[in-house]
């Protein structure tokens, strides 16, 4: 069964500081994994996209990295500010498919002063 | 340029009554989405369209009923609302498929009582 696993769940860091949000994924054949981030009540905001050939996609102070390997994806925070505050999502597309996009349910990130 | 936009914002039902969420968009995408986000679930598609006159179903179409008639927009119908599709409803689009970022609506709060 296709499956995106994101880790952890929530996370409380302080402003300033750096973090590293966490997705694996079962999902094959793969074609592209993407990086969302959602503010609370609003919806999905698109941060990176990687294909299978990239191990690394920087959007700002945002870095995702992939193994394709191991079916590992990350998303790494630097110098956090409060606006990063937000629920991150991990979702991978299927490959040979216009529309099966499997998403995880998120890691929700909360940067306190 | 508003992006994707989606009317109502919030909306209450009694079962059984029926409702029609409009999603619009201005930036001449042929694709277009609708997803459901229930708490601790990752967003699951339910129904797609890929241009004017096109719809197909999704994960979890079953209740549900859309319409294209318009490039712009895409309707997301209940006929029959139930307690199981109080829900967040979010309208995407995107300009084509493969790599091409997919922008989200604001969402539509749905509560069926």
């Amino acid at each position: 069964k296709n499956q995106v696993e994101q880790s952890p769940q929530s996370l409380i860091i302080l402003e300033g500081k750096n973090c590293t949000l966490q997705c694996n994924y079962t999902v094959s054949p793969f074609s592209n994994l993407r990086w969302y981030k959602q503010d609370t009540g609003r919806g999905p905001v698109s941060l990176t996209i990687m294909t299978f050939s990239e191990n690394t996609k920087s959007n700002g102070r945002y870095t995702a990295t992939l193994d394709a390997d191991t079916k590992q994806s990350s998303l790494h925070i630097t110098a956090s500010q409060l606006s990063d505050s937000a629920s991150y999502i991990c979702v991978v597309t299927l490959g040979g498919s216009n529309y099966k996009l499997t998403f995880g349910k998120g890691t929700l990130l909360t940067v306190n002063p | 340029n508003a992006g994707v936009t989606q009317t109502p914002k919030f909306r209450v039902l009694k079962t059984g009554q029926s409702m029609t969420l409009l999603c619009a968009q201005d930036m001449n995408h042929e694709y277009m989405y609708w997803y459901r986000q229930d708490p601790g679930m990752g967003l699951r598609l339910i129904h797609y369209s890929v241009g004017e006159g096109t719809t197909a179903k999704g994960e979890v179409p079953d209740g549900y009923n859309v319409s294209r008639l318009k490039k712009q927009n895409f309707l997301l119908g209940l006929e029959s609302a139930a307690p199981s599709q109080t829900s967040v409803y979010f309208c995407a689009s995107r300009r084509t498929a493969g790599q091409e970022t997919q922008y989200f609506g604001p969402g539509t709060r749905l509560l069926v009582l």
